[in-house]
């Protein structure tokens, strides 16, 4: 079973903070992506990485996928409210149609 | 209308009964996903589908019985239930299912069984 770890699994900050949010696996992955969910919608797809190594940017946000392609992290600088919400990352492994999820950090950034 | 749509966003139902949970996308995509959203466990992939074909069966009960007539729509069908399949179950498309691309869903039918 390929399982994606995601810590910490709360987080609560004040606005202007910087936070790291780590999602880790001990298997391969082809891709990995990262969503964002706010209650009561489904989840937002930000970014897709499939390179090991690679980093990505979105503003405020920088995403990183291990050389290995076993983990990925995702950075906020200078976090808003708004950036508030549960982030998903979610690994595709190679020869399958699944996208399998991690189990979610859930951020709120008070004002 | 646009997106991913599901209905109804809200179920109640017994453990005898049957209903259908309903998924349409607005999207020309051709893979449509269920997924299973519980408090304490992360997202739980259920079915997949590409062009109507179910491509991906992850171990799901028969209790939960997957359609899917057309590549716009999708239905879960649901009958006799137990109180630990309440949960959000979400539906989502993408583009093509071999490729890896964005999953786009839908706000999710919110289950509770008594």
């Amino acid at each position: 079973t390929q399982l994606l770890e995601q810590s910490p699994q709360f987080l609560s900050i004040q606005e202007g903070e910087n936070l790291t949010v780590y999602c880790n696996s001990s298997s391969v992955f082809s891709s990995l992506q990262w969503y964002r969910q706010e209650p009561g919608e489904g989840p937002v797809l930000l970014v897709t990485v499939v390179t090991g190594g690679e980093v990505k940017k979105l503003k405020r946000l920088t995403f990183q996928f291990g050389d290995a392609r076993k983990d990925s992290s995702l950075h906020i600088t200078a976090a808003q409210p708004g950036d508030t919400g549960l982030y998903l990352c979610a690994g595709r492994p190679s020869g399958t149609y699944k996208y399998i999820f991690g189990t979610g950090t859930r951020l709120k950034v008070l004002a | 209308e646009t997106g991913v749509t599901q209905t109804p966003r809200h179920l109640v139902m017994g453990m005898t009964n049957k209903k259908s949970l309903k998924c349409e996308q607005h999207l020309g995509h051709n893979a449509m996903y269920w997924y299973k959203q519980s408090a304490k466990k992360p997202l739980e992939l259920m079915f997949v589908y590409s062009l109507e074909e179910r491509v991906e069966n992850n171990s799901v009960p028969s209790r939960f019985s997957p359609e899917c007539p057309n590549s716009s729509h999708l239905f879960l069908h649901l009958h006799t239930l137990q109180p630990e399949d309440s949960a959000l179950y979400l539906c989502a498309s993408s583009q093509e299912a071999r490729v890896v691309g964005e999953l786009f869903f839908g706000e999710g039918s919110r289950l509770t069984v008594l």
